[in-house]
Parts: structure tokens; C-alpha cells; sequence
């Protein structure tokens, strides 16, 4: 139990080109969802979390207009990098707590490897 | 808020050896989880230990909550634990978005 998935699992794109990254829960039900961000031999740093129904809270530093959020339901997020340039490219983790759990333990998909020519 | 450090930075054993893996937190956290990072990218939950001690085959984990500190154990380490272990906490409610320590980088070798 307790799968995330993050589609697609890597995606190479033009520099100037917009490109979205889906979070789905299979198994549960998630009103909270957060997006990280972890570069080369670095940790994981949070850049929003998103809550279903309303706008998503973005970490200071993430520029909101370029990071495009959408939390359409309790199974689904997702991330849209717009006009993407090579300092974008980076590998982009979603995480997520079941509402059963009270919101304690995160799971976490399997990430998406983004490149930016 | 809320600091996490992780010791060693990097540590390499001969398989079959004992390591211990420490995270050092900065405030009182309602949420602990220790991760291992396969070279795939893939976070896979080791434990989730706020405080207390857990077991799962080679793996332990102590979490002092008093002392802000909590203790993965590796026993009889095996070429396949090698990777980065991550300590995360989250403070307050349920619900906060968890905090990453740098990580460990374990290489175990044959």
C-alpha cells in the first residue's frame, strides 16, 4: 500500500518549452501533496506543497508564475515547469500523506529527471 | 527553522560490517522518517521513528526526542545497502512538509 507514481519518469525538452509533471496517490487519498527539488550529489529541497481545492504555498525563492501548480483532486498533482531553461533541469520528487495517517508519514514517488537542452 | 544534520557525510565498509548513522535535529519535530536513496532516485521508508526505538531485519533506528537526535543502525552491511540515507523531520502539525537532512553516502564494497 501507500504508492505514489510521478509521470513521466524522465523527459528531455527544448529550452523556451513548458513541460508538466503528474503526482498521483494509487492506493490513498491525499489532500496535501509537496513538491521537492534535488540537484546533483544534494538533498531534497521543498518547493511547494500543494493542497487539493486551493492554491498551492510556495518556499521563499520559487518563483510561483514558473512553477505552475494544480491540485485537481485527492489522488492527483501536478507540476508545470514553464518556459523551462538548462538551470531548471533537475530531479523533481513528489511526496504524499494519506488522510488515514493524519498526515505523518510521507511517501514519496519515484521522481522525474528533467533536462533542458 | 528547523535544522538537520547528518553524520558521517560519507563512509565506506567491507561488506559484512556495522555502521551507525546519525541525524542531529534542531527543534522539537512531530515527524521523523528515515530514507534510503537507491541510485535510481527512488526514496524508499526505512522508518518513521518521532521517537523510540524500531526494528526491521538489519536495520534500527533510536530516536531521542529529549536530545534532538535519532540513530540509524546498519548491521551486517550487504553491497545493495549502498546510497545516500536521508534523515527528514517535520515540526508542528501533521501535515508539514518534512525537512531533509544532506544525507549520508554509504559504499559498501565486496
Amino acid at each position: 500500500g501507500a504508492v505514489v507514481s510521478q509521470h513521466p519518469s524522465w523527459v528531455i525538452c527544448k529550452s523556451g518549452t513548458s513541460v508538466k509533471i503528474e503526482c498521483r496517490s494509487l492506493d490513498f487519498q491525499a489532500t496535501t501533496m509537496f513538491w521537492y527539488r534535488q540537484f546533483p550529489k544534494q538533498s531534497l529541497m521543498l518547493m511547494a506543497t500543494s493542497n487539493e481545492g486551493s492554491k498551492a504555498t510556495y518556499e521563499q525563492g520559487v518563483e510561483k508564475d514558473k512553477f505552475l501548480i494544480n491540485h485537481a483532486s485527492l489522488t492527483l498533482s501536478t507540476l508545470t515547469v514553464t518556459s523551462a531553461h538548462p538551470e531548471d533541469s533537475s530531479f523533481y520528487i513528489c511526496s504524499a500523506s494519506p488522510v488515514t495517517s493524519g498526515g505523518d508519514t510521507q511517501y514519496f514517488g519515484p521522481g522525474t529527471r528533467l533536462t533542458v537542452l | 527553522g528547523i535544522q538537520v544534520e547528518q553524520s558521517p557525510p560519507d563512509l565506506i565498509l567491507q561488506e559484512g560490517a556495522n555502521s551507525t548513522l546519525r541525524c542531529n535535529f534542531s527543534d522539537s519535530v512531530n515527524n521523523l522518517q528515515w530514507f534510503h536513496q537507491n541510485p535510481w532516485g527512488q526514496l524508499i521508508n526505512l522508518f518513521y521513528i518521532p521517537s523510540g526505538t524500531k526494528q526491521n531485519g538489519r536495520l534500527s533506528a533510536t530516536t531521542v526526542a529529549t536530545e534532538r537526535y535519532s540513530l540509524l543502525y546498519i548491521s551486517s552491511s550487504q553491497t545493495t545497502d549502498s546510497g545516500v540515507y536521508f534523515c527528514a523531520v517535520a515540526a508542528n502539525q501533521a501535515g508539514t512538509a518534512l525537512i531533509f537532512g544532506k544525507g549520508t553516502t554509504l559504499s559498501v564494497s565486496s
